[in-house]
């Protein structure tokens, strides 16, 4: 079963803080990997995404990596702003169909205290 | 700024009534997905269509229907609300072809409420 696992499920950390964020997927045969920001009430918004060669990729304070062969991703974000409080959402596509399927982790909720 | 376009943002109806979830994109997009999402849990999708008069159902069971009937309309109703159709509602659209995800996009989403 395609399954795609977030954790922690909840994180809070003082504003100017790093974190790290886990993704965890068994999506088969594997197309690509997004990282989305979900703002309470708002659409997911893309942050990366990256494709079975890339190990790494950048957008401003988010880094998200990549690890094909262990299947994990990470979302680390540096200097946390509190802006950056939100869901984060890990979402994998896989290439087994012509639709793409999208399968979607449960988000990690991130709060990041002044 | 996103181009796709859902509206209401915002609705409470009693059940029993009637309700259409509008949803347009101006990327010129073949393919519009709807997804349902409860309050900390994953994205379900429900409909999906791959270009005009092309309307599929999604992972997720929904006494929901759609219409394509424009390319750059995928309206969503529900014939008789209930309390249990209240959730948040996605709507999302993409560029052909699996690999080009980068046209991948969501609209800001419905919050339905049926009391």
């Amino acid at each position: 079963k395609n399954q795609v696992e977030q954790s922690p499920q909840s994180l809070i950390i003082l504003e100017g803080k790093n974190c790290t964020l886990q993704c965890n997927y068994t999506v088969s045969p594997f197309s690509n990997l997004r990282w989305y920001k979900q703002d309470t009430g708002r659409g997911p918004v893309s942050l990366t995404i990256m494709t079975f060669s890339e190990n790494t990729k950048s957008n401003g304070r988010y880094t998200a990596t990549l690890d094909a062969d262990t299947k994990q991703s990470s979302l680390h974000i540096t200097a946390s702003q509190l802006s950056d409080s939100a869901s984060y959402i890990c979402v994998v596509s896989d290439r087994g169909s012509t639709l793409g399927r999208l399968y979607f982790g449960r988000g990690t909720q991130l709060t990041v205290w002044p | 700024e996103a181009d796709i376009y859902q509206t209401p943002r915002y609705l409470v109806i009693g059940t029993g009534k009637k309700i259409t979830l509008e949803c347009s994109q101006t990327m010129g997009h073949d393919k519009m997905y709807w997804y349902q999402q409860d309050p900390g849990m994953e994205l379900h999708l429900i409909h999906y269509s791959y270009g005009v008069n092309s309307t599929e159902k999604g992972d997720l069971s929904s006494e929901s229907t759609v219409s394509r009937i424009r390319t750059e309309h995928f309206p969503l109703t529900l014939e008789s609300a209930r309390p249990s159709h209240t959730s948040q509602y996605l709507c999302a659209s993409s560029e052909q072809g699996v690999v080009r995800f980068n046209g991948y996009t969501f609209g800001s989403g419905t919050r339905l409420t049926v009391v």
